[in-house]
């Protein structure tokens, strides 16, 4: 059984500080690694991905990747009250096409 | 451009009903993905397209579930005598051939009575 594992939060930040997100995942075989954000009501919104181990940037946003840990996070800096949503993981096990298997989301607070 | 666009936005049914469910991916999207989502849980896939036939159908919850993608392009979402379980958000995904990454529609919302 693939499983994808995330604190179900709330996890609550003050506005312009760093949110942290975790994501494990129990399969070896995983080669891509996606967040989406999700607002209340809405559909996932892909926000970074990931293929290699270590880090990648873009704006905010900082996805680490630990493939010997099966662990992968995402790193939100100065948070605004407009990155309050969940946060959806996701790994792709095998294939560059095949389906995406999502952890159950993390929903993220950032208070004003 | 356009996104994943998906029809109806929301569907009221009774239970033992037929509906579809309708996706239009992005345009010249080859792969298609079909995901359902219960309140406070993340997507679960249910089948995935590559051009007309279905790569991977081994999502589908049993045989009440169809889906279709005649040209390679639209695809719909069929299921036969609605259970109250069938309740969640229906989510359509696509991907650009030889891309990794998937982007969402807004989701059809169903409701059974």
């Amino acid at each position: 059984q693939k499983e994808v594992e995330q604190n179900s939060g709330p996890l609550s930040v003050p506005e312009g500080a760093i949110a942290s997100l975790n994501c494990t995942y129990s399969d070896r075989g995983s080669q891509s690694f996606f967040w989406y954000r999700q607002y209340s009501g809405k559909s996932p919104e892909l926000i970074m991905s990931i293929y290699s181990n270590g880090d990648k940037e873009d704006g905010r946003f900082t996805a680490q990747l630990n493939k010997a840990s099966q662990y992968v996070s995402l790193l939100i800096r100065d948070s605004q009250p407009s990155d309050s949503a969940t946060y959806l993981c996701a790994v792709r096990y095998g294939g560059s096409q095949g389906n995406l298997i999502f952890g159950k989301g993390t929903k993220l607070s950032v208070k004003p | 451009g356009a996104g994943v666009s998906q029809t109806p936005s929301n569907k009221v049914t009774e239970k033992g009903k037929y509906v579809e469910l309708r996706c239009d991916p992005i345009s010249g999207h080859t792969a298609l993905y079909w995901y359902r989502q219960s309140l406070g849980q993340g997507p679960e896939f249910l089948i995935y397209f590559q051009g007309t036939g279905a790569a991977d159908d081994s999502g589908l919850p049993n045989d009440r579930f169809f889906a279709v993608r005649p040209e390679g392009s639209v695809s719909t979402l069929k299921i036969q005598r609605t259970e109250r379980g069938d309740s969640a958000v229906y989510l359509c995904a696509s991907t650009p051939g030889g891309g990794r990454e998937q982007f969402f529609g807004p989701g059809t919302r169903l409701t059974v009575l």
